[in-house]
């Protein structure tokens, strides 16, 4: 079963700051997801990564398949940032039905001071 | 709209009441997926279905039953809820690879809590 490590654990930053949230794992996937969670509690799916890198307004996300690892980067970040940012994996496509079982991390709770 | 429905949003029952949480999806997903959140743990799967009349065992299966008898529907029960299933639920669903992704779409989450 993969291991998911998310790093740093908490994180505050004055408004305007870029900020990284860091994820690694320790098995080959076939895909890693970026999930906010605001206050509210609602889930929502930010990126879809297997290769490379995304880009939606300020955030981008990349992924290093060979080193394992994936950040998540918010450029000049925002009070409203202010979120838990969950990274989740999933197992090749080769796992047949455990191909969907998503392995979260434990999350990293962003607070944007202004 | 395209989204996850979850009812209800907040729940306080008793020890041993049958519950069902439910959840419902609009965007003809064929998988669907239940999930916990507890403080320190992060998110588990419970249980997660593949199709109508297809469902598997996640992580923390136990004390738990689901169905999935339509597309749409995929009912979370505790037929004898105690009070270490206190925690925050979510429903997802997702598109297969036959229907052209891997994209989640999570409900709102329920919160439990067992007295």
């Amino acid at each position: 079963k993969n291991e998911v490590e998310q790093s740093p654990q908490n994180l505050t930053a004055q408004e305007g700051e870029f900020i990284t949230i860091n994820c690694s794992y320790s098995v080959g996937i076939s895909a890693l997801h970026w999930l906010q969670q605001h206050p509210g509690g609602g889930i929502v799916s930010l990126f879809m990564l297997s290769s490379g890198k995304k880009k939606h307004g300020r955030l981008i996300a990349t992924i290093n398949i060979q080193e394992k690892h994936s950040s998540l980067h918010i450029t000049a970040s925002h009070p409203r940032d202010s979120a838990v940012y969950i990274c989740a994996v999933r197992p090749p496509a080769y796992s047949g039905a455990g191909s969907y079982q998503l392995t979260f991390g434990k999350g990293t709770k962003l607070s944007v001071i202004p | 709209e395209a989204q996850v429905t979850q009812n209800p949003r907040y729940l306080i029952t008793v020890t041993g009441k049958k519950l069902t949480v439910t959840c419902s999806q609009n965007m003809n997903h064929e998988y669907m997926s239940w999930y916990r959140q507890d403080p320190g743990l992060g998110l588990r799967q419970i249980y997660y279905s593949m199709n109508v009349e297809v469902t598997d065992k996640g992580d923390v299966p136990e004390g738990y039953k689901v169905s999935r008898k339509e597309k749409r529907n995929f009912p979370l029960i505790l037929e004898s809820p105690s009070p270490n299933q206190t925690s925050l639920y979510f429903c997802a669903s997702s598109l297969s690879p036959g229907q052209g992704g891997y994209g989640y779409t999570f409900g709102s989450g329920t919160r439990l809590t067992v007295v």
